[in-house]
């Protein structure tokens, strides 16, 4: 399957900490892109890094995506109670146009 | 306006009740989707419309039928469902159906319970 894996599956945070999580994946991509979702609504998009870029950063975003290690991590700096909300990767698998999931990370920032 | 709308936002049926989802957006995005969403996992594509025509069904079971009126309007419609299938349904857009730009744009959802 070509969904991302993350890890954790759940963090909980203090309000100022910086939060990271972690997406795998097994086949190659042209893009991998994060999203969020708050409980029980719809997500919002964050970022789309692609596959010939390392780092790409937005406000208090940062992403890395490591293609030889099949790897992406987003770092969310300087979290807020309002950062609280489940984080996807999202990966178009190869020559398909399809958007598949990773499993979420849950994350918690208690004020 | 950069925001997918979707009516709905609580929809309680019976198993043999006749219902439809609504979505619509006015970005002139040309590819709209359909997800399905259970509890603490993540969306599952169905349904991919690109200009208004179907370009993907993942296998998804006769009694969810979509339909694509045109091209700001994306309807699910719903007959003779299971409980199974309660969950949280997810329309999104995107400006074309390309790997390279295919940030999507996702409306609230559509709370289904089936009794």
């Amino acid at each position: 399957s070509q969904q991302g894996e993350e890890d954790p599956q759940a963090l909980s945070i203090q309000e100022g900490e910086n939060a990271t999580m972690n997406c795998s994946y097994k086949t190659s991509i042209n893009n991998l892109q994060w999203y969020r979702q708050n409980s029980g609504r719809g997500l919002v998009h964050l970022i789309l890094i692609r596959s010939n870029e390392r780092e790409k950063h937005s406000g208090r975003l940062r992403v890395t995506l490591d293609t030889s290690k099949k790897s992406s991590s987003l770092l969310i700096t300087a979290s807020r109670a309002a950062d609280t909300a489940s984080y996807f990767c999202a990966l178009p698998p190869h020559n398909t146009d399809k958007l598949i999931f990773g499993t979420g990370t849950r994350l918690q920032v208690f004020p | 306006d950069t925001e997918v709308t979707q009516t709905p936002k609580h929809l309680v049926m019976g198993m043999t009740n006749k219902k439809s989802l609504k979505c619509e957006q006015h970005m002139g995005h040309r590819a709209m989707y359909w997800y399905k969403q259970k509890a603490k996992k993540p969306p599952e594509l169905m349904f991919v419309y690109s200009y208004e025509k179907l370009s993907i069904n993942e296998s998804v079971p006769s009694r969810f039928s979509p339909e694509c009126p045109n091209s700001s309007l994306l309807n699910l419609h719903l007959h003779a469902l299971q409980p199974e299938d309660s969950a949280l349904y997810l329309c999104a857009s995107s400006q074309v159906w390309e790997t390279q730009r295919n940030e999507q744009f996702f409306g609230p959802g559509t709370r289904l319970t089936v009794l």
